[in-house]
């Protein structure tokens, strides 16, 4: 199936710093959003971007919809060492009887304290 | 709000058997729910969208006969992995699709890990 490229694949930071990931595509997507997976669990939804250009913020958390559709970025600052776990962007289309997201391929971040 | 469930959150079993995996929307309505399947260090492959009283979609590559998908009410859709094989062993993750005004947001179950022996 289609994935989204995303990078870096992981990171290695010390607490404190700030961290930066971003996600391309081929194609457009009407929505873009960002998720985080802790070890055997599901994605938990962190931010949502519904318009290109929008910048949307969730505490430590930014995350800007790319002006072309086709990326997004998230900053995570400060970071904690429970920033720990696996980050997935998803691409939506809207149209047709379902609106599936495509996966980013996920960066781990490491966050040693 | 918006709390998705899983059962059971592990099963083994052994090679030609069946297993039923539930995914339920506690707190909402959920018109569609969606099923993946992720590998070990990799990202979330979508297997089918399923949507009450109608059969599910399958992805390109996903066989419907083996990944029976029932989806009985708007907080209820199954995933049967029928005759089961090792090569299925993977974590199962269900989500469901909550409407709020035009926008839908997709809430994630916590998973399913199926051991195949």
């Amino acid at each position: 199936g289609q994935q989204l490229n995303q990078s870096p694949q992981s990171m290695f930071i010390q607490e404190g710093e700030d961290v930066s990931m971003n996600c391309t595509s081929s194609s457009i997507f009407n929505t873009w959003l960002w998720y985080k997976q802790d070890p055997g669990e599901g994605p938990v939804l962190l931010i949502a971007l519904y318009k290109a250009g929008e910048l949307t913020s969730n505490g430590r958390l930014t995350a800007q919809f790319g002006i072309t559709r086709k990326d997004s970025f998230l900053n995570i600052s400060a970071s904690i060492p429970s920033d720990v776990g696996i980050y997935f962007c998803a691409g939506q289309k809207y149209g047709g009887a379902t609106n599936k997201l495509i996966f980013g391929t996920g960066t781990l971040l490491a966050v040693q304290p | 709000g918006a709390v998705v469930s899983q059962h059971p959150s592990w099963v083994i079993c052994k090679s030609g058997t069946s297993v039923k995996i539930e995914c339920r929307s506690l707190d909402f309505q959920a018109t569609t729910m969606f099923w993946y399947r992720q590998f070990p260090k990799q990202s979330l492959m979508l297997m089918a969208t399923s949507n009450e009283g109608s059969k599910a979609t399958y992805e390109q590559g996903v066989e419907k006969d083996k990944f029976l998908i029932n989806h009985a009410s708007l907080t209820l859709s199954t995933l049967t992995v029928t005759s089961a094989h090792p090569e299925d062993s993977s974590f199962y993750i269900c989500s469901a699709t909550r409407l709020a005004g035009v926008q839908e947001t997709q809430y994630f179950g916590p998973g399913t890990r199926l051991l195949v022996l």
